[in-house]
């Protein structure tokens, strides 16, 4: 089955720095992988996916992911963080694998950026 | 267009009573998932719909929990005899499906149950 950890509950950074959200997956097969935003008192937002092709993967508010295979993780990145970026993100994962088409997400992280 | 809906937003419900939950898709979404938030628990897998059929029920927390879906749109999902460990927020999401190449989920606002 598959499945998805997200190591840290929350990330502090300050604005302007470079931020990364880290998600490991695992699957049996081949991933689908996203990441989705909640911002306070809003629903879930997409951000980005991969799918196939290349591995950094660019999404919305200038933010961008990198699959990598070998250590079956797809980082959450941004070059410089804005306070706005401050919300909790959510990595999820498919296997391309499987017979069904269940999405399996992460414990999420709380990302704080300090102005 | 219109976005997922879900309703209620809010429901406060005595232990031991039954719940319904609605949710509608954005139309022409084939796919429809059903998922818990509790705090600290993140997004908890319920139930999916592929039409109107849910190939995988594993995710329902007890034979408390049923869901069904009509017509290729609606869904609602039931708890009977709610327990207090039922209170979170319940989110429905809905997409075009895998044959679309991987198609993003759409997620509604929630319905946040407590059980009192």
């Amino acid at each position: 089955a598959q499945s998805v950890a997200q190591p840290e509950d929350q990330v502090n950074v300050a604005e302007g720095n470079p931020l990364t959200v880290k998600c490991t997956y695992s699957v049996s097969g081949n991933p689908y992988l996203f990441w989705y935003v909640q911002y306070p008192n809003r629903g879930l937002q997409f951000l980005l996916k991969y799918i196939t092709g290349d591995n950094l993967v660019k999404g919305s508010y200038g933010f961008e992911a990198e699959f990598n295979k070998s250590q079956t993780s797809f980082h959450l990145k941004k070059p410089s963080a804005l306070v706005s970026d401050s919300a909790l993100y959510f990595c999820a994962v498919r296997d391309r694998g499987a017979r069904d088409d269940k999405i399996i997400f992460g414990k999420g992280t709380r990302l704080h950026i300090l102005p | 267009g219109a976005g997922v809906s879900q309703s209620p937003s809010n429901k406060v419900t005595e232990k031991g009573k039954d719940v319904e939950l609605r949710c509608d898709p954005i139309s022409g979404h084939t796919a429809l998932y059903w998922y818990r938030q509790s705090l600290g628990q993140g997004l908890e897998f319920l139930i999916y719909f592929q039409g109107n059929s849910a190939p995988d029920k594993s995710g329902l927390p007890s034979d408390r929990f049923s869901a069904e879906r009509t017509g290729g749109s609606v869904s609602t999902l039931t708890i009977q005899r709610t327990q207090q460990e039922d209170s979170a927020v319940y989110l429905c999401a809905s997409s075009l499906g895998w044959d679309r190449g991987g198609s993003p989920l759409h997620f509604g606002n929630g319905t946040r149950l407590t059980v009192t």
